[in-house]
């Protein structure tokens, strides 16, 4: 089974200022990575994922993410916020099995 | 092209009544897995379909049930109601090959009085 821990529960942030969200994994085997944005009253939208190959994945809106496999982590970064990308966002992780593990999710507040 | 439908968006039960949330997946999309999202919480998985049969099931008690459809639609049942299953309830679909990569749908939020 795999599991996931987010290490923030709530970050605020300037808009134009970068913001960074982190994310541990555990599991035994290989894993497939997933970062989704939930927005107020709705459903979950896919900001990017890692499947193999390059440890450096770009999603939309100008999100990115890395992984480090040593140290079992997929931090979300961007480089500039805008306002709106105040949202609660999900660290998730599978792998054969394709039942998504989520994080607790991190609430991002971005402020004028 | 149509993503991840559900309905209805909104529902209130009693404590006791049971309950029916339908799911249309996204075009081309043959798997459908559920999950349960209480507020403040990420989402827990509940069970996958695929070929109109339960592949995967999470933590759940039996008083969740599932069924697709032929079209590749689904739907989710709830019976003996409890407070505890007030949440939100997302459906999700994906292609059999790349089940790993699913889609949600806005969900239906789940009121247990």
């Amino acid at each position: 089974a795999q599991s996931v821990t987010q290490l923030d529960s709530q970050v605020p942030v300037f808009e134009e200022a970068p913001v960074e969200l982190r994310c541990n994994y555990s599991s035994s085997v290989s894993v497939y990575l997933f970062w989704y944005v939930q927005y107020p009253n709705q459903g979950l939208q896919l900001l990017l994922k890692y499947l193999s190959g390059s440890t450096l994945v770009k999603g939309i809106n100008g999100f990115e993410a890395e992984f480090n496999k040593s140290q079992t982590s997929f931090h979300l970064r961007k480089p500039s916020v805008h306002i709106s990308d105040t949202a609660e966002y999900f660290c998730a992780v599978t792998s054969n099995d394709y039942k998504l593990s989520f994080g607790a999710g991190t609430t991002v507040t971005v402020r004028a | 092209d149509a993503g991840v439908t559900q309905s209805p968006t909104h529902l209130i039960k009693t404590r006791g009544q049971q309950v029916t949330l339908r799911c249309s997946p996204k075009s081309g999309h043959d798997t459908v897995s559920w999950y349960q999202q209480a507020l403040g919480q990420g989402p827990q998985f509940i069970f996958q379909y695929y070929e109109e049969e339960e592949r995967q099931r999470g933590n759940f008690p039996d008083r969740f049930s599932g069924h697709q459809f032929p079209n590749y639609s689904s739907e989710l049942n709830v019976n003996a109601l409890w407070l505890g299953d007030s949440a939100l309830y997302l459906c999700a679909s994906s292609f059999r090959s790349r089940a790993y990569e699913q889609y949600f749908g806005p969900g239906t939020r789940l009121t247990v009085t």
